[in-house]
């Protein structure tokens, strides 16, 4: 049971390149999330899936896409990197997309964009 | 400004000590989380108040909550080196339908042998 798997760890890309994060879970559950972490900033929501099918925007979704690929993946796109987008991004998953319900956070991506 | 700011910003102590970190935040929550992340790693789920609770206790761990102060605070009993880590309040707003965890900024806690 590995629980939220991201890859991949590490990545560099230049201004305007494009690339996906991939998100795997293995508890079964419904909902996921891809947030990303800045200095003095906490974590902020880029995208959420509630449930499977359905996707939708959080607090900063400009210059990402994601897909829901099944119920166990969900994948985050950078179509043009900028810098402005080098962060950690982690992606988490709940049983339920209520509050209620624990996130289950995968080790992060540390994504650098010259 | 963040909905949750956590207090200190970062904080020393020996093994054995209490540590304390404070959250505040601006509106009405359903609940309160906080979440432990080691360095390098992602987060982890502490423990969560509800907001008609006023205190919850897990292991060395104590919450508590003042909803009419729009603050919570994390207690650590007896802390051991591997406590050293970053810690974060997350509120969940009041509100129907999804419910977004919103993070604080954290406090990092350092504890030395």
């Amino acid at each position: 049971n590995a629980g939220v798997t991201q890859t991949p760890k590490f990545q560099v890309l230049k201004t305007g390149q494009s690339m996906t994060l991939q998100c795997a879970q293995d508890m079964n559950h419904n909902s996921m999330y891809w947030y990303r972490q800045d200095p003095g900033m906490g974590l902020r929501l880029i995208y959420y899936s509630a449930s499977e099918g359905t996707t939708d925007k959080g607090e900063v979704p400009n210059g990402y896409n994601v897909s829901r690929l099944n119920k166990r993946e969900f994948s985050l796109r950078l179509e043009s990197a900028a810098p402005s987008q080098t962060s950690v991004y982690f992606c988490a998953s709940s049983e339920r997309p209520r509050s209620s319900y624990e996130q289950y956070f995968g080790p992060g991506t540390r994504l650098t964009v010259t | 400004s963040q909905q949750g700011e956590e207090d200190p910003q970062a904080l020393s102590i020996q093994e054995g000590e209490n540590a304390t970190m404070n959250c505040s935040y601006k509106t009405s929550i359903n609940n309160l989380q906080w979440y432990r992340q080691n360095s390098g790693r992602g987060l982890v789920h502490l423990i969560l108040i509800r907001s008609n609770e006023r205190e919850k206790h897990s292991g060395r761990l104590r919450v508590t909550l003042d909803t009419s102060k729009k603050s919570s605070s994390l207690l650590i009993t007896a802390s051991r080196a591997a406590d050293t880590a970053s810690y974060f309040c997350a509120t969940a707003l009041a509100r129907t339908g999804f419910q977004k965890l919103v993070f604080g900024t954290g406090t990092r806690l350092l504890v030395s042998p």
